[in-house]
């Protein structure tokens, strides 16, 4: 059973870069079976998806914040990671990382507010 | 992006009715729809995946079913814990996207 665990700064500032690490415990990271994402929901609102990731390290992200998005991984720690440059406080949101042969497991999501 | 919409966006139910929520996609997906149930302040949960296969530990009251761009989630005999808010997610093509949900309350 896979666990995931988000961990990173709750408060940004505006214009600085969010950076958030999923730490996967209970199975590899680098399983061929299984890809790696992203989610986030802002207060009150739905799940935005944010970008894949696969063992093979290929990437697919938001078009809408492709721009800005980057998603990797280090399998040395069996953790993935989520860079968000330039955020805004639109850029305030729950944020969920989650994986599986769909998104089977997730993790239990931390709050990031973007703010001066 | 392919575009999934739910409908109704929001429904008021008694335990023990039999609840259909539908979602539809902007062109065609096969199979590729996943349903999620999401509780105040959790993270979301899977409850279906390929558009009708039940995830593990999920009761057998849940059910899925279509393809192509028309499906639904079907909740045969509702419980006090399903009260929550579903999401259909498609994964047949990048970006995945979301529906907007349908959150399911007590009547």
């Amino acid at each position: 059973q896979l666990q995931l665990q988000e961990s990173g700064p709750g408060l940004v500032k505006p214009s600085e870069t969010l950076s958030l690490t999923c730490t996967v415990s209970g199975g590899s990271i680098s399983s061929s079976s299984y890809y790696w994402g992203w989610i986030r929901q802002p207060p009150g609102k739905g799940l935005e998806w944010i970008g894949s990731i696969y063992y093979s390290g290929s990437t697919y992200y938001n078009p809408s914040l492709k721009s800005r998005v980057t998603i990797s991984v280090d399998t040395s720690k069996n953790q993935f990671s989520l860079k968000l440059s330039s955020v805004t406080a639109a850029d305030t949101a729950v944020y969920y990382c989650a994986g599986g042969r769909v998104l089977d497991y997730w993790g239990q999501g931390t709050l990031v507010t973007v703010s001066s | 992006a392919i575009r999934m919409t739910q409908s109704p966006s929001s429904l008021s139910a008694s335990t023990g009715d039999r609840v259909t929520i539908t979602c539809r996609a902007s062109q065609g997906i096969s199979s590729y729809l996943a349903w999620y149930q999401q509780k105040p302040g959790k993270a979301p949960k899977l409850l279906i995946y390929a558009a009708s296969t039940l995830q593990s530990g999920v009761p057998s009251r849940f059910s899925g079913s279509g393809s192509g761009t028309d499906f639904t989630l079907t909740i045969s005999c509702l419980q006090s814990e399903d009260f929550a808010t579903y999401y259909c997610q498609q994964y047949y093509s990048y970006p995945r996207t979301f529906g907007q949900g349908t959150k399911l309350e007590i009547k």
